[in-house]
């Protein structure tokens, strides 16, 4: 299995601007979950899904952001509008039944 | 809200020594606990999971253990080398609230040749 997949790796926005970041899971894993990095913060737990279905998105910042789970393999984690402050590193992670979680690379999104 | 400690946050020691990393967690009441390890601009690669029933788990040069009771997990790396810089997290998982993992801030690891 090539592990999980996200892209674009690095995004650089305009505010106000829409971004869209795409993960793909490792196949056969049933949770998803979305992370953001800063270097003031840590890692943060954004959202998770189970079985597509979001579980939990209390960590989700506002209501500019939002993320989307249509099939077992793809998700999608949209800023909408985007501000400077929402620049990190977001990772995707999944996992089988939410035991050990295999992250994938990241996307580095700088917002100007 | 379980929170998750680590200390140091930066720790630096010569080649071949061993060392020991700390975590400790407020809520015993986890599933299970996992490090990770981070290169700088990389992604998280998961090291050693351990289980609420187990004690430690072991993967070559690393060892980690668990003490749920008092809130305390530790990662023992053998003869440290240069390629084991990097920053290790330990994340918590509690068996009360779903799936969700708890992360800690980390310790950067520097090895010096």
């Amino acid at each position: 299995d090539a592990g999980v997949i996200q892209s674009p790796r690095h995004e650089v926005t305009e505010m106000g601007q829409e971004v869209t970041l795409r993960c793909k899971p490792i196949s056969g894993h049933d949770y998803l979950f979305w992370y953001r990095q800063t270097m003031m913060r840590g890692l943060e737990l954004l959202i998770y899904f189970n079985n597509n279905v979001p579980i939990d998105d209390s960590g989700m910042p506002e209501d500019r952001f939002s993320a989307k789970m249509p099939n077992a393999s793809f998700s999608t984690l949209k800023i909408q509008p985007s501000e400077p402050r929402d620049s990190a590193v977001y990772f995707c992670a999944s996992s089988f039944s939410g035991v050990q979680q295999f992250f994938g690379p990241g996307t580095r999104l700088t917002v100007l | 809200k379980q929170e998750v400690t680590q200390i140091p946050a930066a720790l630096s020691v010569p080649e071949g020594e061993n060392l020991v990393l700390n975590c400790s967690f407020t809520d015993s009441a986890i599933y299970n606990l996992q490090w990770f390890r981070q290169d700088p601009g990389k992604g998280l690669t998961s090291l050693l999971l351990i289980q609420s029933s187990q004690r430690e788990q072991t993967s070559g040069r690393l060892n980690a253990s668990l003490d749920k009771s008092s809130g305390r997990s530790t990662l023992y790396i053998a003869a440290s080398q240069p390629g084991d810089s990097a920053t290790y997290l330990c994340a918590v998982r509690p068996s009360n609230t779903g799936n969700q993992f708890y992360f800690g801030t980390g310790t950067s690891l520097t090895v010096i040749p």
